[in-house]
């Protein structure tokens, strides 16, 4: 299966400024990577996704970047806002799973006013 | 568009009775659907994967016989835990994925099930 390793676990940004999740994974015949957010109680939200045959995405103030050599994938949120804060998680389809996802560990985002 | 209504958002039984949990796609038929297991602040777990009008397929380590997965149409399955006991206690959550093919996976608002 599909091994997808999050960084970090944590993080404190403040209201304005950038936030950056990473993640990578182990499987090189992975080939499609989504976002989520999960507020507490509730289910994850798609936020943004990405193909592999695509370097980068964006959408508003969410932008998502892959190096498939270094089997990599990051979340960019620029201008942070409160609403922000929430857990993020990044998920991996791998080859034979059927389209079911891998997902890393979770980032607990706080943005302060 | 692709909404995925789970159901109830909350439960709380006693040991050895059985719930059943249902998730529906609403404005989509979906082909499948999957649900995961998910503990306090720690990631989602797939634990089995529902095809409508087959078996559903369980991950490793998933006893089949507590955890009842029907898929009976495109836009409903349910999850059954049977017997449940305080260490079934934890929060479930499906997702569903469009029949018309889009990869894009959307998942219910989950279900907290409490065993007492």
């Amino acid at each position: 299966g599909e091994n997808v390793e999050q960084h970090p676990s944590t993080l404190s940004v403040q209201e304005g400024d950038s936030a950056v999740i990473k993640c990578t994974y182990s499987d090189s015949a992975s080939n499609y990577f989504p976002w989520y957010k999960q507020e507490l109680g509730k289910g994850p939200q798609l936020i943004i996704d990405i193909r592999s045959n695509v370097g980068e995405k964006k959408d508003q103030r969410i932008a998502v970047t892959l190096n498939k050599t270094a089997k990599h994938f990051s979340l960019h949120i620029t201008e942070t806002q409160p609403e922000d804060s929430a857990v993020y998680f990044c998920a991996a389809r791998w080859y034979g799973s059927g389209y079911a996802l891998n997902f890393g560990k979770g980032t607990s985002l706080l943005v302060t006013p | 568009g692709a909404v995925v209504s789970q159901h109830p958002s909350r439960v709380i039984c006693k040991s050895g009775t059985s719930v059943k949990i249902e998730c529906r796609s609403l404005d989509f038929q979906a082909t499948t659907m999957f649900w995961y297991r998910q503990f306090p602040k720690q990631s989602l777990m797939l634990m089995a994967t529902s095809n409508e009008g087959s078996k559903a397929t369980y991950e490793q380590g998933v006893e089949k016989d507590k955890f009842l997965i029907n898929h009976a149409s495109l836009t409903l399955s349910t999850l059954t835990v049977t017997s449940a006991h305080p260490e079934d206690s934890s929060f479930y959550i499906c997702s569903a994925r469009d029949r018309q093919g889009n990869e894009k996976l959307f998942f219910g608002s989950g279900t907290q099930l409490s065993v007492l």
